[in-house]
């Protein structure tokens, strides 16, 4: 079964340091999205990018964060400057359709902000 | 806005007997609704989904929801527990505008199964 990879699963990075999490969508979908879940709360909705653009954002994706798809496989979530309060579990998902019936998430990268 | 609450943030049953993880949404158009389990230290998995083809929806591991408009309920079932569904289960909400739809969460329900 096709599936959302994640990478890196654990990264550890110093306040104020930019980060870059990858994601590799399954190769037809077209709608892409982060979510984060900051450890012991709710998953929230970051961002959805379509036609390489953003289709809707929520406010916490502030100025501090961007996303791409440079090379039309990998869609990126960068942070430009990490604070502590941006440890989290970041979550990728991928659909064919615009609509969360056909999410799949990937297993998630682990940021830790020191 | 749509939104979703959980009843019971933590919820503990013995192996065999009923589970019942409660949730109600909010939406301003008809909904989509999800049941996610998460396992410690690990990615969302999608136990089943309500697109309005049926009330009673039936997942995987056993688990069935059930969507009841008139409560705005979709409670999470399972007629017997094993100690193997011990996880967060997470329920969530999707409205269908076209666009890119986004999913807004519950804050979870830790299951505990104990012998």
């Amino acid at each position: 079964e096709p599936e959302v990879t994640q990478t890196p699963s654990h990264q550890v990075t110093q306040m104020g340091q930019e980060v870059i999490l990858r994601c590799v969508p399954i190769s037809n979908h077209l709608y892409f999205y982060w979510y984060r879940q900051i450890l012991g709360q709710k998953v929230e909705f970051l961002v959805s990018f379509y036609n390489n653009e953003i289709s809707e954002k929520s406010e916490i994706f502030d100025d501090q964060f961007s996303v791409e798809r440079p090379d039309g496989s990998n869609f990126t979530l960068k942070i430009r400057s990490t604070k502590l309060e941006d440890s989290a579990m970041y979550f990728c998902a991928s659909s064919v359709w615009p609509t969360p019936l056909g999410y799949t998430f990937g297993s998630g990268t682990r940021l830790t902000v020191v | 806005a749509q939104s979703v609450t959980q009843l019971g943030s933590h919820v503990s049953v013995s192996e065999g007997a009923l589970v019942l993880l409660r949730c109600n949404y909010s939406s301003s158009v008809p909904p989509y609704l999800f049941w996610y389990v998460q396992y410690p230290n690990q990615g969302l998995q999608l136990l089943l989904k309500y697109t309005s083809a049926a009330t009673l929806v039936k997942g995987i591991n056993g688990f069935e929801a059930e969507f009841k408009k008139s409560e705005t309920s979709f409670h999470l079932t399972k007629p017997s527990a094993h100690m193997s569904d011990a996880a967060e289960y997470f329920c969530a909400v999707s409205e269908n505008t076209g666009t890119a739809s986004k999913l807004t969460f519950g804050t979870g329900t830790r299951l505990q199964v104990t012998l």
